[in-house]
């Protein structure tokens, strides 16, 4: 199973809002990540963890709430959004931050509205 | 800093011919990986193909390989006998393996491919 599984796949909310997106992977790695990624452009990292822990935060808005209840799962809290904020959210993970092989396998992402 | 450029934003090939996508990149470090993502309409982000740097021969995947010139810091991708399902955005990305917790992928802009019939 080399699959990062991302829900859901497209999300219109409210400026007033509350989601939240899912990420899932079941290959035993121990980094993930969020990704914020705009038409035509490369992913932008906002968030890092490591072992369950979060290493690297890119200065990204508290309207952004990154979580990793455990090695499997990452979630990514949304609350009073910005239409700027409408994007392609991007899950990503990989063996470990120490690990040689740093290969990230992607999920398919959510595609973000906000109205 | 660390850079990537990829110098082509668009290119279009016709379905069987072969295309290079150019990809240069600056670091002063010299344990490294070098990746080429495709990111098709689909939008999932699939890995291509990538190169230690400490590996001289040039990595090869099916139809596409590389010419990776280390010294001139150079990553370019060759896609030969190309596809319509090539069609895509390839995205050349860049990690430093000594950068310990603040290891993270470095992109270039993206070469938007388009493969004719």
């Amino acid at each position: 199973d080399t699959e990062v599984t991302q829900t859901p796949k497209h999300l219109v909310m409210g400026m007033t809002n509350k989601k939240s997106l899912k990420c899932e992977q079941h290959m035993g790695h121990r980094a993930m990540y969020w990704y914020k990624q705009k038409a035509k452009k490369p992913p932008e990292l906002m968030f890092v963890y490591s072992y369950e822990k979060l290493s690297i935060n890119e200065s990204v808005p508290s309207r952004f709430s990154p979580e990793c209840p455990n090695s499997s799962l990452l979630n990514l809290h949304l609350h009073a959004l910005q239409p700027e904020d409408s994007a392609l959210y991007l899950c990503a993970s990989s063996q470990g931050r120490a690990a040689r092989n740093t290969e990230a396998f992607f999920g398919q992402g959510t595609r973000l509205t906000v109205v | 800093a660390q850079t990537v450029t990829q110098s082509q934003p668009e290119m279009s090939v016709q379905e069987a011919e072969t295309v290079t996508l150019s990809c240069t990149y600056d670091t002063s470090e010299s344990n490294y990986y070098l990746f080429w993502y495709k990111q098709p309409p689909s939008r999932q982000m699939i890995l291509v193909i990538r190169q230690e740097a400490y590996k001289q021969q040039n990595a090869t995947e099916n139809r596409f390989s590389v010419n990776f010139q280390k010294a001139a810091k150079s990553f370019s991708l060759k896609i030969s006998d190309s596809q319509l399902g090539d069609t895509a955005m390839y995205f050349c990305a860049f990690i430093e393996l000594n950068a310990g917790n603040n290891r993270k992928l470095i992109w270039g802009l993206g070469t938007s491919l388009a493969v004719n019939p």
